[in-house]
């Protein structure tokens, strides 16, 4: 059974500061990684996509993969208010599907 | 932007009827899914659908549901006779040849009564 893991929270950052979310991932295979946002009662709405190990930067979102950890993060710098929802991380597995963590509700307050 | 469109955005109904919730995929999309996601839990693959066939399915997707393609634009996920426990989200999602981001509709909520 392929599982991605994250803390269900709730993280509660105030606001400026950095916001950090992680997750792990079982599926050793999986080559691709992604962090949507969600706010309640709407559809995930994606985030970044990581594919190879190391930092990948958009705006005040950075995203970190480690395949031998197997962990993937989200770092939020400059958090928001509008920031606050619940962040699910995402794995393609090898049948080109998504698996999603269970999320992490994430507040910041002003 | 191109959307993936979704109808009905809720729909309620008795324990034991018919449902067909819709998709309407972005035009260039080729691989098309579904996914449910119960209230407060995590967002679950139901079903993915390439070449008008299913490519693979959930242990969820049981043989109460369906999905199809009937037109070339619209893509149903049918569910034959609701239980309670199918009160949920359900999400449909697309994606382009060589592509592997999932775009997502606004979601069907579903409510069985």
């Amino acid at each position: 059974q392929k599982e991605v893991e994250q803390n269900s929270g709730p993280l509660s950052v105030p606001e400026g500061a950095i916001a950090s979310l992680n997750c792990t991932y079982s599926d050793r295979v999986s080559q691709s990684f992604f962090w949507y946002r969600q706010y309640s009662g709407k559809s995930p709405e994606l985030i970044m996509s990581i594919y190879s190990n190391g930092d990948k930067e958009d705006g005040r979102f950075t995203a970190q993969l480690n395949k031998a950890s197997q962990y993937v993060s989200l770092l939020i710098r400059d958090s928001q208010p509008s920031d606050s929802a619940t962040y699910l991380c995402a794995v393609l597995d090898g049948a080109q599907k998504l698996v999603f963590g269970q999320g992490t509700r994430l507040t910041i307050n002003p | 932007e191109p959307e993936v469109t979704q109808t009905p955005s809720h729909q309620v109904t008795q324990m034991g009827q018919e449902v067909i919730l819709r998709c309407v995929p972005i035009s260039n999309h080729l691989y098309f899914y579904w996914y449910r996601q119960i209230l407060g839990q995590k967002v679950e693959f139901l079903v993915s659908f390439y070449n008008n066939e299913i490519s693979e399915k959930s242990e969820i997707f049981d043989d109460q549901f369906s999905v199809e393609r009937p037109d070339g634009s619209n893509f149903t996920l049918k569910i034959r006779s609701t239980k309670l426990e199918d009160s949920a989200m359900y999400f449909c999602a697309g994606t382009g040849i060589g592509a592997n981001v999932l775009t997502f509709g606004a979601g069907s909520r579903l409510t069985v009564l």
